[in-house]
């Protein structure tokens, strides 16, 4: 069985703050993949990063970095200097090679609200 | 980018009512789809996998006469939800795939369909 757990329901921040996002993932496929999206008010997910299994190596993307650790099973985004833009709520989403639909199973989400 | 449209972006109908929600890949072709369903302030539960050419898989729990899902060309993909009840109002989101695996392929959101049933 596969899932996805992102502990933090809302985390509230003042612009300018470092914010990391958590997700911790379960699965039993030695090959998987794990993704980051974001929902902003009007509803599309935005894509922000997949990272295959084999692949620990953290990620840099302008404000934006992902901490891989297969040790913990878990997948963090931090957004460094956050601005109001941010504010969103982010999905971490899970998905394995077993099922052959390699189907996307979501977390619950974390809300961001970015205060200015 | 590739894109995926869903049409149309909101509807509002009478109980009882069939809605007919599409998803388009636009730029590509794309043999699998996924049907999404996402109540306000949860997350996004997948619904079915709509493969081209033969029927969906549906996940547990979900209704499959409810809704109905055809995927009849590699662009095209439809959720009807039949007999709609307020209940049914939530936001769909379709999503597909180019290539043919995660390694090869990308998943492609659309911008998502909100149905409210009165």
């Amino acid at each position: 069985a596969q899932k996805v757990t992102q502990a933090q329901t809302e985390i509230s921040v003042v612009e300018k703050e470092d914010v990391t996002l958590d997700c911790v993932y379960e699965t039993r496929d030695t090959t998987y993949y794990l993704f980051w999206y974001k929902q902003p008010p009007s509803g599309e997910l935005v894509f922000l990063i997949r990272r295959n299994s084999f692949d620990e190596q953290n990620e840099i993307s302008g404000r934006y970095s992902w901490n891989f650790q297969k040790s913990t099973s878990s997948f963090n985004f931090t957004i460094t200097a956050s601005q109001v833009v941010d504010s969103a709520v982010y999905f971490c989403a899970l998905s394995g090679e077993m099922d052959s639909s390699y189907k996307l199973i979501f977390g619950s989400g974390t809300r961001l609200l970015v205060r200015p | 980018g590739a894109v995926v449209s869903q049409h149309p972006s909101w509807v509002i109908c009478k109980s009882g009512t069939s809605v007919k929600i599409e998803c388009r890949s636009l730029d590509f072709q794309a043999t699998t789809m996924f049907w999404y369903r996402q109540f306000p302030k949860q997350s996004l539960m997948l619904m079915a996998t709509s493969n081209e050419g033969s029927k969906a898989t549906y996940e547990q729990g979900v209704e499959k006469d409810k809704f109905l899902i055809n995927h009849a060309s590699l662009t095209l993909s439809t959720l009807t939800v039949t007999s709609a009840h307020p209940e049914d109002s939530s936001f769909y989101i379709c999503s597909a795939r180019r290539g043919a695996g995660v390694r090869t392929g990308e998943l492609f959101f659309g911008e998502g369909s909100r149905l409210t049933v009165l």
